[in-house]
């Protein structure tokens, strides 16, 4: 189901930055808000970004995300060790009835 | 505050049908207007399923047509999922959600694993 690409894994160190991208096209991301998502271990799924640059109440500015044409990213500053995570983007195909997807997920490590 | 919660059967044989509950608890599934099955496998990563509306409509994405029914139950503060003509392609960790619109889901139950074996 995954027609948004996203790199299978990124690492970085603690306090440092990563970005992770989310590559799609013009009707999807290209035409479509984006959200980010934050999926721990054994806890429900977190959403991180929603309308491409949101963030809801309560997460932490070093989170943030932007689009270029058919591309988002999210970007994630000041790495803590709980930061380790999947996280997902997701947004809606236009030009498919029931169109709502997800890219395939990027495993962050934090060394 | 809103929580979700999904119940069902850990185990499923081929070919039946995976039903699953969404409980609502902290507020009222009627005050919001769409709710959503997304599942997880290693395989496909995070995949959506369909959503059920507030009036009791549905939508579905077209991998799962064919076999899925979303419900809505006001007298139990829940909504449901059923799955039909199971396979081991559908073990995943299945999770509720809601839409809180603009295609993003705010808030998710922690999920439940479900294995399809005979």
């Amino acid at each position: 189901q995954s027609v948004l690409t996203q790199p299978p894994s990124v690492s970085a160190a603690p306090g440092h930055s990563v970005t992770i991208s989310c590559s799609g096209g013009t009707s999807d991301i290209g035409d479509n808000y984006v959200s980010w998502y934050q999926l721990l271990p054994g806890t429900a799924p977190k959403l991180l970004i929603y309308e491409t640059s949101q963030r809801p109440s309560g997460v932490p500015d070093r989170f943030s995300a932007s689009k270029s044409g058919t591309s988002a990213t999210l970007h994630i500053a000041g790495l803590q060790t709980g930061d380790e995570a999947d996280y997902f983007c997701g947004t809606w195909d236009s030009n498919v009835y029931a169109g709502r997807m997800f890219g395939g997920g990027t495993k962050l490590t934090v060394l | 505050q809103l929580q979700l919660q999904e119940s069902g059967p850990g185990l499923v044989k081929p070919s039946g049908t995976l039903s699953l509950t969404c409980s609502v608890s902290g507020g009222s599934v009627v005050s919001y207007k769409w709710w959503t099955w997304v599942r997880q496998s290693p395989a496909q990563g995070l995949e959506w399923i369909g959503e059920v509306y507030q009036t009791g409509s549905t939508i579905y994405h077209n991998s799962f047509k064919s076999r899925v029914a979303m419900s809505f139950d006001e007298s139990n503060n829940s909504f449901s999922l059923e799955l039909h003509s199971v396979t081991a392609a559908d073990t995943a960790v299945y999770y509720c959600a809601r839409h809180r619109g603009s295609n993003a889901f705010d808030l998710w139950g922690p999920g439940t694993a479900v294995i399809v074996s005979s």
